[in-house]
């Protein structure tokens, strides 16, 4: 199975300062068809996932433009240029490039 | 409004049986990949079964190959996963999402809760 790697595991960040995760696959995530299947989603305390970005960098319909997805092959990075409370969350990348689909071990944001 | 609602979630001895529901609004169902995805107490997030919208291709992660099917009725837009031979290790809220683009799962329910415990 393609691991799937997260860091850090835990986020503590001031508000209104950026926060940055890491998302390293054991695999290529880039497809013969131009995509690269790498997908961020966010769980806020006691509600179902929520998806931000999917493929590297398309943000959701909603989705604050403070957050940006980036990377290629296994390297990816999740961005948030300023933190606000209504992020605190657990935020996890996923793959689903190869199979079966695998998602990393979530980092926990948290309010310095 | 959620357009998706899980159901059936319980308590289960080990080795038992539990056939989980996801019934859909708001979206074109018949068109839709489904997937259905967990997560343990206090864990992160597995995925665990994904469905084409016909039905005609499944795809399991390796832990529940065997022992868990999903299927669907579209003309009740509805999901299922019938999960047998329950082990304590598939204790976990059990999601259903619409996937539209291999693991790009945009929609997703409430989460139903199967614990499996003698």
């Amino acid at each position: 199975d393609v691991v799937v790697t997260q860091s850090p595991l835990s986020l503590p960040v001031t508000l209104g300062q950026p926060a940055s995760i890491s998302c390293r696959s054991s695999q290529s995530l880039e497809h013969s068809d131009g995509n690269t299947y790498l997908h961020w989603f966010q769980q806020r305390p006691g509600q179902s996932p929520r998806r931000l970005i999917y493929k590297v960098s398309n943000r959701d319909s909603g989705v604050p433009d403070r957050f940006s997805g980036s990377g290629s092959g296994t390297e990816f990075t999740l961005k948030i240029s300023r933190v606000e409370a209504e992020d605190v969350g657990v935020y996890y990348c996923m793959q689903g490039r190869h199979w079966p689909f695998t998602f990393g071990q979530g980092t926990k944001l948290e309010i310095k | 409004e959620v357009p998706l609602v899980e159901s059936g979630g319980g308590l289960v001895q080990p080795g038992g049986s539990l056939r989980l529901s996801c019934a859909v609004s708001g979206f074109t169902f018949s068109s839709s990949w489904m997937s259905w995805v967990r997560q343990a107490p206090g864990r992160g997030l597995e995925w665990v079964a994904l469905i084409k919208y016909d039905g005609s291709q499944e795809y399991y992660v390796d832990s529940v190959k065997g022992r868990f099917t999903i299927s669907r009725d579209n003309t009740k837009n509805s999901l299922y996963l019938q999960m047998n031979s329950l082990r304590a290790e598939d204790t976990a809220v059990y999601y259903c999402a619409r996937d539209p683009d291999w693991g790009a799962m945009d929609y997703w329910g409430q989460g139903t809760l199967v614990t499996v415990s003698s």
